[in-house]
């Protein structure tokens, strides 16, 4: 079965700094995605960001950015320029040949202004 | 824009009763999925169902059950509500390529009481 491990419950950042948030899943398949999604205090999951295994190229969406090691089963995603509004849970999340999305327990962001 | 909506925000319920949360995607969508949501443990699948009438356990099923009548609309029942189902109900909805699931698109979920 696969696992996503997200082992830093809580980071803290300053406003326009960078912040960096990892992410450690194991799997014996080769074809799968991973996820980045963004739970904001009382509000819906949203997608941040989508990367295919099969892709080497790391994915990124305007300040988000992924930093994918196929061989060392890491994904971290890295905020650029942090803004108040990135304030959330993120969560790292596998898509396998199972059929079903493993999500990791979360990370709560707070951004300092 | 993917719109995936739950009957409820917020609900209280008393021990012992039946409980039906709803969900409803609007982008024809085939898998459907229930989360419950807890501090420290993440999310967890509870069922999903990847086709009409079709439905497959997931990680934590124990005490729940699910339908799916029609495409658009999947509803998550909890026969017998206890204490331990208090929690937050997170709705998903998403396409797949192949047997890969496709990212998913959530409802704003149910917080659910049980006294």
């Amino acid at each position: 079965a696969q696992t996503v491990t997200q082992s830093q419950p809580e980071m803290s950042v300053q406003e326009a700094e960078t912040v960096t948030l990892s992410c450690t899943y194991d799997t014996s398949e080769n074809n799968y995605y991973l996820f980045w999604y963004k739970q904001p205090p009382s509000r819906q999951m949203i997608l941040v960001i989508r990367q295919e295994a099969y892709k080497q190229q790391n994915a990124t969406e305007n300040r988000f950015s992924v930093n994918f090691q196929k061989a060392a089963k890491s994904f971290s995603l890295k905020i650029s320029d942090s803004q108040l509004g990135d304030t959330a849970m993120y969560f790292c999340a596998f898509s396998g040949a199972n059929s079903k999305l493993t999500f990791g327990k979360g990370i709560t962001l707070s951004v300092r202004p | 824009d993917v719109k995936v909506t739950q009957s409820s925000r917020y609900l209280v319920k008393r021990t012992g009763e039946k409980v039906f949360l709803e969900c409803v995607q609007d982008m024809d969508h085939e898998n459907m999925f229930w989360y419950r949501q807890d501090p420290g443990l993440g999310l967890r699948l509870i069922y999903f169902s990847y086709d009409v009438k079709m439905k497959e356990k997931g990680d934590i099923p124990e005490g729940y059950s699910v339908s799916r009548e029609k495409k658009e609309r999947f509803s998550l029942i909890l026969e017998s509500a206890s204490t331990n189902q208090t929690s937050m109900y997170l709705c998903a909805s998403s396409l797949s390529t192949g047997r890969l699931i496709y990212e998913q698109y959530f409802g704003p979920g149910t917080r659910l009481t049980v006294t």
